[in-house]
């Protein structure tokens, strides 16, 4: 059982706030992710990093920005939100190369 | 670049057995195999180093098959627990993920 966590679970919020989706795990791993699906549809990376300090911008291009101070801890924060930023967005971690878990995920809506 | 996975979609009688393919035009260094059902996040099934290996989980068993850059995920006697979304996941030695488009399962009894 994986113990990575996010919160919100569900948010629902209006156009043009800011907003910050956390992502915490307590398994030690040094790599984490995170991934914007819409429902039934592929994964995208929007962010990645590689330890503490370390972020990297993913495949998909985001308005979203992140932040690793501690190795435990990678929220995603969304500066001014969008009704094109409504999806599921998945956090993951994992150690060095072996398998990646993810949380249960955020689903946002902005109205 | 993202992998390839086929096919897109597959209904199936609960005991039959089914294949999902998935290839790359980069040369691998792991695949990995999730599975996700509806209004959950992905569940991590197993994970294949280069070398050709087999793997199992359940019925559900996977190859690699470098030299074509491919990796095939067997069900086998499907069961109705077997109905989500597959993605497969491939990696490069940069460690970085890359999920294919998903193959929707449905069992039906």
């Amino acid at each position: 059982e994986a113990d990575i966590y996010q919160t919100p679970r569900y948010l629902v919020i209006g156009t043009g706030k800011k907003i910050t989706l956390e992502c915490s795990q307590t398994m030690g791993h040094d790599k984490m992710y995170w991934y914007q699906q819409d429902p039934g549809m592929e994964l995208h990376l929007i962010h990645y990093s590689y330890g503490v300090n370390s972020t990297e911008k993913g495949d998909l291009s985001s308005e979203s920005t992140v932040s690793r101070i501690r190795t435990e801890h990678f929220p995603l924060t969304l500066e001014s939100a969008r009704p094109s930023h409504t999806s599921q967005y998945l956090c993951a971690s994992r150690l060095q190369d072996y398998e990646q878990y993810f949380g249960p995920g955020t689903r946002l809506t902005v109205t | 670049q993202q992998p390839v996975q086929s096919p897109q979609a597959v209904i199936l009688r609960e005991g039959e057995d089914a294949v999902i393919n998935c290839s790359s035009s980069k040369a691998l260094y792991s695949v990995h195999w999730y599975r996700q059902k509806h209004g959950e996040a992905p569940v991590f099934l197993m994970i294949l180093l280069k070398g050709g290996e087999q793997k199992g989980h359940e019925k559900i068993s996977a190859s690699f098959n470098e030299k074509k850059q491919q990796s095939s995920l067997y069900l086998t006697a499907s069961q109705l627990s077997y109905s989500g979304t597959y993605f497969c996941g491939t990696e490069t030695a940069g460690n970085k993920l890359t999920f294919g488009g998903g193959t929707r399962v449905l069992v039906k009894p």
